[in-house]
């Protein structure tokens, strides 16, 4: 079965400084794809970035890239230069791919790391 | 162009009533989802929608629960008889589910209050 794991419940950031918040998955297709998803305290999903399972490159959008290293199954989220609206909830998601078997593309959530960045 | 949208963004029942959530998607959007967000948690899968394919109500949690689309349009999900574990907020997605990377745009959420 697909799983996400996020180990860090909560994280403290310096403004301006970079921050890693930690993803793993277990999964046995070899098709599928990461998403991390922003959530403010507003409850609406943002949605981050995204890393493809043959995608050569890791994803970078702006200050997010995401640190893929597929033989271990991790897919970290690296903010740089934290910023005060970067205060939010953070979900790792693992797609299913679509294909006959039933697998119809939804997202599989980690727990979710709550940010603070201090000024 | 206009995002996911749903209604109503709160609301509060007794328990043993039944609720309907409504779902907007975006248009043109094929696919089309329902999360629930229980306080703190992350998001739990109910139902998908794709086009006129029988859906994938494998998340939903229980009989009480199901969910309506007509083609690619508005999505209902139904609660009766709601209980207080239903309290939570409801998540609906839609993708253009042809298109990588298949990313699941979210509307803002139904929050729901049973007491």
């Amino acid at each position: 079965a697909q799983k996400i794991t996020q180990t860090q419940p909560g994280m403290f950031v310096q403004e301006k400084e970079a921050v890693t918040l930690d993803c793993t998955y277990d999964t046995s297709d070899p098709s599928y794809g990461l998403f991390w998803y922003k959530q403010p305290s507003s409850g609406e999903m943002i949605f981050l970035i995204y890393q493809g399972s043959y995608d050569q490159q890791n994803a970078t959008e702006g200050r997010y890239s995401l640190n893929f290293q597929k033989a271990r199954k991790s897919a970290n989220l690296v903010i740089s230069a934290s910023q005060l609206g970067d205060s939010a909830m953070y979900f790792c998601a693992m797609r299913e791919p679509f294909d006959g078997s039933g697998n119809t593309g939804k997202l599989i959530f980690g727990q979710g790391t709550t940010l603070q960045v201090k000024p | 162009g206009a995002g996911v949208s749903q209604s109503p963004s709160n609301k509060v029942t007794e328990k043993g009533k039944d609720v309907e959530l409504r779902c907007d998607p975006i248009s043109g959007h094929t696919a089309l989802y329902w999360y629930r967000q229980r306080l703190g948690q992350g998001l739990e899968f109910l139902i998908y929608f794709q086009g006129n394919s029988a859906p994938d109500k494998s998340g939903l949690p229980s009989d009480r629960f199901s969910a309506e689309r007509t083609g690619e349009s508005v999505s209902t999900l139904t609660i009766q008889r709601t209980q207080q574990e239903d309290s939570a907020v409801y998540l609906c997605a839609s993708s253009p589910a042809g298109q990588a990377p298949y990313e699941q745009y979210f509307g803002p959420g139904t929050r729901l209050t049973v007491t």
